[in-house]
């Protein structure tokens, strides 16, 4: 099994709704990474949670990291059309600060 | 203040070539990391180079080996290539102690191996 489990694998979504993507270690989270990724290219920084009970925002995203530190969920409001992507999670869990250890991804589709 | 440059592009092999990917860092950035992603999953970490020494290495063979040079500048090399070598090569550079600010990733080196 993955280190990191992500969820859903794939969401659609109505334009203007909310949508939850969950991200979950069976290991201590020493530092958590939120990326979005266009079809085949680079890796776009979202947010970077370390805290156990963190929460970050940046225009519509919200990203929490719970208090035990092992899951973190990425939330966005009212979603749009540029929303569309996949959403990763990697994470540091060994505290060595030099290796990611990534989820399979979450490919969120926009419906308008 | 630049991103992250990678080349080529894209690239199309045959099994048993040598092939070298480059990597810029963005200005500032000390450090280089190399991932490979294989199609519909996530990264997965080939090696870390930090002041042109190896910080840390995946489970990865010897036939992929890296460089990092005095401008922070990074190579990735992989001989005896495989078809399962194909994949999406990312390059990722970042400042130790401004982690908070993330990795920073160039747009990728897609290799076709055939």
């Amino acid at each position: 099994s993955q280190e990191l489990e992500q969820s859903p694998q794939s969401l659609i979504v109505q334009e203007g709704k909310n949508l939850t993507i969950n991200c979950t270690s069976s290991k201590t989270l020493y530092g958590l990474y939120w990326y979005k990724q266009k079809y085949g290219e680079g890796l776009i920084f979202l947010m970077m949670l370390q805290k156990g009970g963190e929460e970050k925002s940046h225009e519509k995203i919200t990203a929490k990291l719970d208090e035990k530190k092992q899951q973190s969920s990425l939330h966005i409001t009212a979603s749009q059309p540029s929303h569309a992507g996949i959403y990763l999670c990697g994470a540091d869990l060994s505290g060595g600060n030099y290796q990611l250890i990534w989820g399979a991804g979450t490919k969120l589709i926009i419906k308008p | 203040e630049t991103g992250v440059t990678q080349s080529p592009t894209h690239l199309i092999k045959t099994r048993g070539q040598q092939v070298t990917l480059r990597c810029s860092s963005q200005s500032g950035h000390n450090t280089v990391s190399w991932y490979q992603q294989a199609l519909g999953q996530g990264p997965q970490f080939i090696f870390q180079y930090y002041r042109e020494e190896e910080n840390g290495r995946g489970n990865f063979p010897p036939r992929f080996s890296g460089l990092q040079f005095p401008n922070y500048s990074s190579e990735l090399n992989v001989n005896a290539l495989e078809l399962d070598d194909s994949a999406l090569y990312l390059c990722a550079s970042s400042q130790p102690g401004q982690l908070y600010r993330g990795y920073t990733f160039g747009s990728g080196t897609r290799l076709t191996v055939v």
